[in-house]
């Protein structure tokens, strides 16, 4: 079966410093991997996504992710924390076979503190 | 562009009461979803419609559980009766793309809080 694992539950980080937020995942076949960004009171935004191609992602509002096939991680980082970067994080990956195809599994999200 | 659009955005009923959700996806989007996120939880697909047509119905409790996406536009999803075991936020997200846009992006809605007493 194809499942999502996001092993912390909360991630405390200095503003300024470095971020990571880890993901890993199982699927049959290729991997289509996202991530989204929750803001309390809000739905989930997208950040940004795998398809194929170069395993460094860039995405929104300085986000990256790097995608490694041997670890099956997707893990999401970001160089210089900022306050406003502390939210509910959300790694996904998309169903690709049977009548589901398209549906998004969900990990059960990290809550990153980014203290000034 | 307007985003996924979702009313009300909270709702608070007592348990065996009825409740309805409604959603408007991005215009031109052929693929709709609606997820449940229980507190602490991600998001769990309920149902997924392609125009007017579903998908995928399979983790639909139906016993308890509706929805209908009549002119494959905007949808309703209906709890009746209700349990406490419901409360949670209710998401909807679209796609543009029918069945095989696996490289689409999913754009959510802000949900609908829904608390049961």
């Amino acid at each position: 079966a194809q499942s999502v694992a996001q092993p912390e539950d909360q991630v405390n980080v200095a503003e300024g410093n470095p971020l990571t937020v880890k993901c890993t995942y199982s699927v049959s076949g290729n991997p289509y991997l996202f991530w989204y960004v929750q803001y309390p009171n809000r739905g989930l935004q997208f950040l940004l996504k795998y398809i194929t191609g170069d395993n460094l992602v860039k995405g929104s509002y300085g986000f990256e992710a790097e995608f490694n096939k041997s670890q099956t991680s997707f893990h999401l980082k970001k160089p210089s924390a900022l306050v406003s970067d502390s939210a509910l994080y959300f790694c996904a990956v998309r169903l690709n076979y049977g009548g589901s195809q398209g549906n998004l599994i969900f990990g059960k999200g990290t809550k990153l503190s980014v203290k000034p | 562009e307007a985003g996924v659009a979702q009313s009300p955005r909270y709702k608070i009923i007592e348990k065996r009461q009825s409740v309805a959700f409604w959603c408007n996806p991005i215009s031109g989007h052929a693929t709709l979803y609606w997820y449940q996120q229980i507190l602490g939880q991600g998001p769990k697909l309920l149902i997924q419609f392609q125009n007017n047509g579903v998908v995928d119905d399979s983790q639909l409790p139906k016993d308890r559980f509706s929805a209908e996406r009549l002119k494959g536009v905007d949808s309703t999803l209906k709890i009746q009766p209700a349990k406490l075991e419901d409360s949670a936020v209710y998401l909807c997200a679209s796609i543009l793309k029918p069945l095989g846009g696996f490289t689409d992006t999913q754009y959510f809605g802000p949900g609908t809080r829904l608390t049961v007493l």
